[in-house]
């Protein structure tokens, strides 16, 4: 059954330290993102990637890191430089290619908060 | 930046009754993508629209593209409870420019 894996499902992050959220997927696709969802706030993009071993950073990379070691996986690190981590957190996937944005395939999410 | 504007925020409707929400870019957009977050879930695509003036229907939902390509709407007729969630449009504007959501409007359905 293909489809994208986010986790945990809910993570509690200590002040000063770093977590890595999960993000797997079985689609074959190419591209993959991290978007970070606050109350009201719709989607907001943190990184991208369209092919493995490359990443760009989206509208609110700061405090945040990606890598891109295979197709499959893209992990998000939330360093201690993010000062309000909490939120919820989508990772999705989309094949490439054409003129236009591929629909995009989002895992359940991960909902950080801090202690 | 490109940014996209969507209203209302939140919309109360009977069930039965339609719903209508917009979506505004201040850009012209190449497409336009829709999707529907239920609560507690993740955004689910539902549409997306390419050509200047496209209509395209999904048994109640009604979807429209502007002519000058920076406004969308989606129109639900005679909404049921299975309807509740949120509705989020995403637009592209040219060349390698990824997508930008709207903030999305909530639809709350009262029996």
């Amino acid at each position: 059954d293909g489809g994208i894996t986010q986790s945990p499902k809910y993570l509690f992050r200590k002040e000063g330290q770093n977590v890595t959220l999960s993000c797997e997927q079985n689609l074959n696709h190419d591209a993959m993102y991290w978007y970070r969802q606050d109350p009201g706030q719709g989607l907001r993009l943190i990184y991208y990637s369209q092919i493995v071993n490359d990443f760009q950073k989206g509208d609110i990379a700061e405090g945040y890191s990606v890598s891109r070691e295979k197709k499959e996986s893209f992990p998000l690190t939330v360093t201690s430089a993010q000062k309000n981590p909490t939120a919820f957190y989508l990772c999705a996937s989309s094949t490439t290619g054409g003129q236009s944005n591929q629909p995009q395939h989002f895992g359940d999410g991960t909902r950080l908060s801090i202690l | 930046g490109q940014q996209v504007m969507q209203i209302p925020q939140y919309q109360h409707v009977q069930e039965g009754e339609d719903f209508t929400t917009y979506c505004n870019s201040s850009t012209t957009l190449s497409n336009i993508q829709w999707y529907k977050q239920r609560p507690g879930g993740h955004p689910v695509f539902l549409i997306q629209l390419v050509k200047s003036g496209e209509v395209k229907k999904q048994k109640r939902l009604t979807f429209q593209f502007g002519e000058a390509k920076k406004n969308s709407s989606l129109h639900i007729t005679a909404t049921q409870t299975t309807d509740v969630g949120t509705y989020f449009c995403a637009g592209q504007g040219g060349g390698a420019d990824g997508l930008t959501f709207g903030k999305g409007t909530h639809l709350i359905i009262q029996p």
